[in-house]
């Protein structure tokens, strides 16, 4: 069963567009964390931010948010004023407990294009 | 400082042939994973360790595939009799925070299997 659901396969903007990627995930456990990665063409996973289970209070970094919502299993990432250096694929991903060495889970990622 | 380090960078092999990728991780992480990504599957969890405990192989998908970590550090993965499905980028993280940390990845490793 997909435990860490990104709905979004492929989305595209026009820079200076502010974009959501929406993250939905699945777990019992009642510690774990989430995680938000940047694949860019390069290839190279890049690692953005890592939240526990017990910390709701949504980050800020620079142009870049996420908004975590236990109620709803959601861990969204916005991107206010898209570049074209933020075309990439994105992969949230969850780690728990139940997981060998608390393993990644990743969704199948979104694929972000900003255009010019 | 120095990043995950992979090699090779690309590795091209003919099926029924045995396959070395090498992963440096991190100075001072303990953690190491393996993952695979692949166009069907995505990003799959392979193998885990920490510090010079045995390995969890729970996410290997045969038993063609082994890995090893000697001193703590370096750690290979082997894959023997390729077969085409194993075509695939392979990563490695490793982490500092142990486990719960975030985990930073290496480059990765293209393997190509004829």
């Amino acid at each position: 069963a997909q435990k860490v659901t990104q709905a979004q396969t492929e989305i595209s903007v026009v820079e200076k567009e502010d974009v959501t990627l929406d993250c939905v995930y699945e777990t019992r456990d009642t510690t774990y964390y989430l995680f938000w990665y940047k694949q860019p063409p390069s290839g190279e996973l890049v690692f953005l931010i890592r939240r526990n289970s017990f910390d709701e209070q949504n980050e800020i970094s620079g142009r870049y948010s996420w908004n975590f919502q236990k109620s709803t299993s959601s861990f969204n990432f916005t991107i206010t004023a898209s570049q074209v250096v933020d075309s990439a694929v994105y992969f949230c991903a969850l780690s728990e407990g139940s997981n060998s060495g608390y393993a990644l889970n990743f969704g199948k990622g979104t694929s972000l294009l900003v255009t010019p | 400082g120095a990043g995950v380090s992979q090699s090779p960078s690309n590795k091209v092999t003919e099926k029924g042939k045995d396959v070395e990728l090498r992963c440096d991780p991190i100075s001072g992480h303990t953690a190491l994973y393996w993952y695979r990504q692949s166009l069907g599957q995505g990003l799959e969890f392979l193998i885990y360790f920490q510090g010079n405990s045995a390995p969890d192989k729970s996410g290997l998908p045969s038993d063609r595939f082994s890995a090893e970590r000697t001193g703590g550090s370096v750690s290979t993965l082997t894959i023997q009799r390729t077969q085409q499905e194993d075509s695939a980028v392979y990563l490695c993280a490793s982490t500092l925070m142990g486990v719960r940390g975030e985990q930073y990845f290496g480059p990765g490793t293209r393997l190509t299997v004829t």
